[in-house]
């Protein structure tokens, strides 16, 4: 089966830290895409990790745990532009399976 | 090196109708994925073509068909347009013998309003 869970909405201050949690269940997983999108816009490449652990990238992190069908994103020193949608993907089979995506609001 | 390119941008038709959008993929891309976003929704992945064929298919119904051609580009077809076919259409292309699925790249979508 395939099913992603993410949360729907969080809210930040700038200049804060924040962690975006996901889980997975992905028959032929392949590994974990998270994407920034902007609202009306299409959604932009942030990570992809495929072996368990951090992967770091100026201000964001993702890491992911197989064995738990688990993955996060961190975001650090956050900036207004970052208030976007983030979307969780895994790979299975070729083809990208999305949650919902979870809201960020950065306020002043 | 233009990414991957999606024409026409914006797309407004009536009920009944039939559109067809554009996808043409990055450079070096063989393999092109179509997908469905509803506001406030993931993207759903509608179907996937290589080497000019459908490869693997969501759950969309049969007015949703595709095609890809010699240059990798790809087209997709919606007949009998419904109200709930409004949504944005991505378009995501990826190299089928890349390491493990590199990063698949979208391009700026197709927002199709149906009236």
């Amino acid at each position: 089966g395939q099913n992603i869970d993410q949360p729907t909405e969080m809210t930040a201050t700038e200049g804060a830290i924040v962690q975006i949690n996901c889980t997975y269940q992905t028959s032929g997983f392949n590994g974990l895409f998270w994407y920034q999108q902007h609202a009306g816009e299409a959604p932009t490449f942030l990570s992809y990790n495929v072996l368990d652990g951090l992967e770091e990238k100026g201000r964001f992190s993702s890491f992911l745990s197989r064995s738990k069908g688990y993955s996060y994103l961190l975001l650090k020193e956050l900036q207004m532009k970052d208030s976007a949608s983030y979307l969780c993907a895994s790979t299975g089979f070729q083809k990208l399976v999305f949650g919902t995506g979870t809201r960020l609001l950065v306020s002043p | 090196d233009a990414g991957v390119t999606q024409s026409p941008t914006h797309l407004i038709k009536t009920r009944g109708q039939q559109v067809t959008l554009r996808c043409s993929p990055k450079s070096g891309h063989d393999t092109v994925s179509w997908y469905q976003q509803a506001l406030g929704q993931g993207p759903q992945f509608i179907f996937q073509y290589y080497e000019e064929e459908e490869r693997q298919r969501g759950n969309f119904p049969d007015r949703f068909s595709g095609h890809q051609f010699p240059n990798y580009s790809s087209e997709l077809n919606v007949n009998a347009l419904l109200l709930g076919d409004s949504a944005l259409y991505l378009c995501a292309s990826s190299f089928s013998r890349g390491p493990l699925n590199t990063e698949a790249f979208f391009g700026q979508g197709t927002r199709l309003t149906v009236v």
